[in-house]
């Protein structure tokens, strides 16, 4: 199956801070990724699709000026949480169709 | 009514036994269906997905679909300790490549 990478698998930081997460493709050309996030004890939402060399598109009441999303390349999308708040504190996650909806490793934040 | 509903459990099976995960859905639309497991902490992984009616097996898992009923479970035969996690159910819309989750059932395997 096509295999997705995440880094990182855990950040903490201040409160105020952006924080990127980078999601890559190794042997598959993705012009579509799906970020998902979970709370805890809750099970994943889809933010948003991000589309390689175009705008990203975003779920009902995600904020898109918080949440920057940039695929810049067929192996390469970003997560960038910008002014991160304690209530941003998540488990992020990558996801790349078709090929068996494979997720990345997931990425813990904590914002203190 | 969420789109995707499953018992949140948590279901306790003994080793050995046949465990049965229930998942609904809402929209008639829905072409595919997954289920993944989630070990705590970590991310979702794939167990199997199915498109048509009727049974699908992969070693000791078994996905069964009705989309008359609108249902699609997931049997574990011969479960395992190792078998303990959160499953989830998701399905994928004509035409949409995302997928809806359930909330997940929380299954545990007595040794």
């Amino acid at each position: 199956g096509a295999v997705v990478s995440q880094h990182p698998s855990w950040v903490i930081c201040k409160s105020g801070t952006s924080v990127k997460i980078e999601c890559r493709s190794l042997d598959f050309q993705a012009t579509t990724m799906f970020w998902y996030r979970q709370f805890p004890k809750q099970s994943l939402m889809l933010m948003a699709t991000s589309n390689e060399g175009s705008k990203a598109t975003y779920e009902q009441g995600v904020e898109k000026d918080k949440f920057l999303i940039n695929h810049a390349s067929l192996t390469l999308s970003t997560l960038t949480v910008t002014s991160a708040h304690p209530e941003d504190s998540s488990f992020y996650i990558c996801s790349m169709p078709p090929r068996g909806y494979t997720f990345g490793s997931g990425t813990r934040l904590t914002v203190v | 009514q969420k789109e995707v509903e499953q018992n949140s459990g948590p279901l306790s099976v003994p080793e050995g036994a046949i465990a049965s995960l229930n998942c609904t859905y809402s929209d008639r639309g829905s072409q595919s269906f997954f289920w993944y497991r989630q070990y705590s902490g970590k991310s979702p992984e794939l167990i199997m997905f199915i498109y048509s009616n009727g049974d699908k097996e992969d070693g000791r898992f078994t996905a069964q679909l009705n989309k008359a009923s609108q249902y699609v479970s997931l049997l574990i035969r011969d479960s395992q300790p190792s078998d303990s996690a959160t499953y989830l159910c998701a399905v994928s819309i004509q035409g949409a490549q995302k997928l809806v989750f359930g909330q997940g059932t929380r299954l545990t395997i007595n040794p």
